[in-house]
């Protein structure tokens, strides 16, 4: 069961463009939506968060938009730096994470 | 200190042996976290330590044996492990477990089981 929706799978963007992720979920009583950034052979690592009562949150490069009544947010890179390609994960949190399927984005030179 | 030290990087085995993965946290955290992820796919939680008691089991074979001998330290202990164990092993911190607060994962184990 697959409580949080992530797309793309795979994102390709030249350098200086705007990388976009969105996510869904279901479970309304999610409380905490936190964006996790993985390199190859490294941990995920937080990247940014935002409780559902905000509806954005920027921080540098990176915003999370949310939108409570349609139960998705999504994660905007602006400006897309080679140094940014990495998988993406959203998440969603009652207790515990809950994953989405990552995307995998490449910012080419 | 931020950081979660686990170590072997790397590590092989054969169907039969016993091995363990160590975990190291720091940070003054009172939870601690094993999950597993393979290629290509998010981490999937497998065991949950809430000051030094196992809190979470999600249904882990039992071929896989957690212990936290204090509060810095994880291990996993494994035994008869199957091909299909083959993954990344990754271990994450936390202040607290029974509220949500930020996971510090560290850079996992990757186990290959021949």
């Amino acid at each position: 069961q697959q409580q949080v929706k992530q797309s793309p799978q795979s994102l390709i963007v030249q350098k200086g463009g705007i990388s976009i992720i969105n996510c869904a979920y279901e479970n309304t009583a999610f409380d905490y939506f936190p964006w996790y950034q993985q390199f190859p052979g490294k941990g995920p690592a937080l990247l940014i968060a935002i409780r559902p009562d905000v509806s954005e949150k920027k921080e540098g490069r990176f915003t999370i938009s949310f939108n409570k009544s349609a139960k998705q947010f999504s994660l905007h890179i602006m400006d897309s730096q080679p140094g940014d390609s990495a998988t993406y994960f959203c998440a969603a949190v009652r207790t515990r994470l809950t994953f989405g399927e990552g995307t995998q984005l490449t910012v080419n030179p | 200190d931020t950081e979660v030290t686990q170590t072997p990087k790397h590590l092989v085995m054969g169907m039969t042996n016993k091995k363990s993965l160590k975990c190291e946290q720091h940070m003054g955290h009172r939870a601690m976290y094993w999950y597993k992820q393979k290629a290509k796919k998010p981490p999937e939680l497998m065991f949950v330590y809430s000051y030094e008691k196992l809190s979470i089991n999600e249904s882990v074979p039992s071929r896989f044996s957690p212990e936290c001998p204090n509060s810095s330290l994880l291990n996993l202990h494994l035994h008869a492990l199957q091909p299909e164990d083959s993954a990344l092993y990754l271990c994450a911190s936390s202040s607290r477990a029974v509220v949500y607060n930020e996971q510090f994962f560290g850079p996992g184990t990757r186990l290959t089981v021949l």
